[in-house]
C-alpha cells in the first residue's frame, strides 16, 4: 500500500485566496483525520469522519474552513478567504479500528499564506 | 477530559548515551497510549502501543516504554540512541473514543 497520500506538498498563495487540500487515505481504513501543526499550537484535530460521515468537527478553527468526504478513498480540506494565520502544515491520517491499531499519518501539506 | 504533559520540550543527548522521554497522562479511565516519532519534513510515524497485557511495550528501532498507571506515566527509552534517532517524539491518549490527544512534543537531539 502507498500509505497516506496527501497533495500538494507545499502550497503558497495569497490572503484572500481559496485553497483545497486533498487526501487519500489507506483503502480499507474507515476513519480519516485532519491535523493541524504549528510551532505554537503543536497538533490539532481538526475534524474527523467514520465512513464517510463526519464525526467530530469542534477542532475546525472557523466558518472559513470545511471538509468533506465523498467516499472512502478521498477527502478535501478547504479554507476560503485564506489568512496568512492559517500557515501550517496540514496532515492527513487514517486508522481502522477506532485507532487503536495506530494512525498512518501523509507526509502532510505546508500551506503558507502571504 | 483526558490529556497529555510531555514534560521535556527538548532533550539532547551523546550518541551510543540512554535516553528517557517523559510523558505523563491524566484521565479517570482507562487509556491507550502511544508514541509518534517524526522525522524532518515527514509525517508521523508510530512507535509503539500501549493497549493492555504486559506494561512494558516494545517498539520499533530499539525503543521501549513502560506504562505506570500509579503515577500515570508512559516514559519512552533507548538504551542507545544514534544520530538517526534524531527526531520530535509525540506521547499520545485516547480513551477509546475515536480521537488521539497528543503532547507537544519532545525534541530530541543526538550530539556525536
Amino acid at each position: 500500500d502507498a500509505g497516506v497520500i496527501q497533495s500538494p506538498r507545499h502550497e503558497v498563495t495569497e490572503m484572500g485566496q481559496e485553497v483545497t487540500l486533498r487526501c487519500k487515505p489507506i483503502s480499507g481504513h474507515d476513519y480519516l483525520f485532519w491535523y493541524r501543526q504549528t510551532m505554537m499550537r503543536g497538533l490539532e484535530l481538526l475534524i474527523y469522519f467514520n465512513n464517510n460521515v463526519p464525526i467530530d468537527d469542534s477542532g475546525m478553527p472557523e466558518d472559513r474552513f470545511s471538509a468533506k468526504m465523498p467516499n472512502a478513498s478521498f477527502s478535501t480540506l478547504k479554507i476560503q478567504p485564506s489568512e496568512p494565520r492559517d500557515s501550517a502544515v496540514y496532515f492527513c491520517a487514517s486508522s481502522l479500528r477506532r485507532g487503536l491499531g495506530g494512525y498512518t499519518f501523509g507526509s502532510g501539506t505546508r500551506l503558507t499564506v502571504v | 477530559a483526558q490529556s497529555v504533559t510531555q514534560l521535556d520540550s527538548q532533550v539532547p543527548v551523546f550518541e551510543e548515551a540512554p535516553v528517557e522521554l517523559r510523558c505523563n497522562y491524566s484521565s479517570s479511565v482507562s487509556v491507550y497510549l502511544f508514541w509518534y516519532v517524526q522525522y524532518p519534513n515527514q509525517g508521523l510515524q508510530l512507535l509503539l502501543k500501549y493497549l493492555s497485557g504486559s506494561t512494558l511495550v516494545k517498539g520499533i528501532n530499539g525503543f521501549e516504554a513502560e506504562f505506570n498507571k500509579s503515577q500515570t506515566s508512559f516514559h519512552l527509552r533507548k538504551p542507545s540512541v544514534h544520530i538517526s534517532d534524531t527526531a520530535e517524539y509525540f506521547c499520545a491518549v485516547t480513551q477509546g473514543a475515536q480521537k488521539l490527544v497528543f503532547g507537544q512534543g519532545t525534541r530530541l537531539t543526538i550530539n556525536p
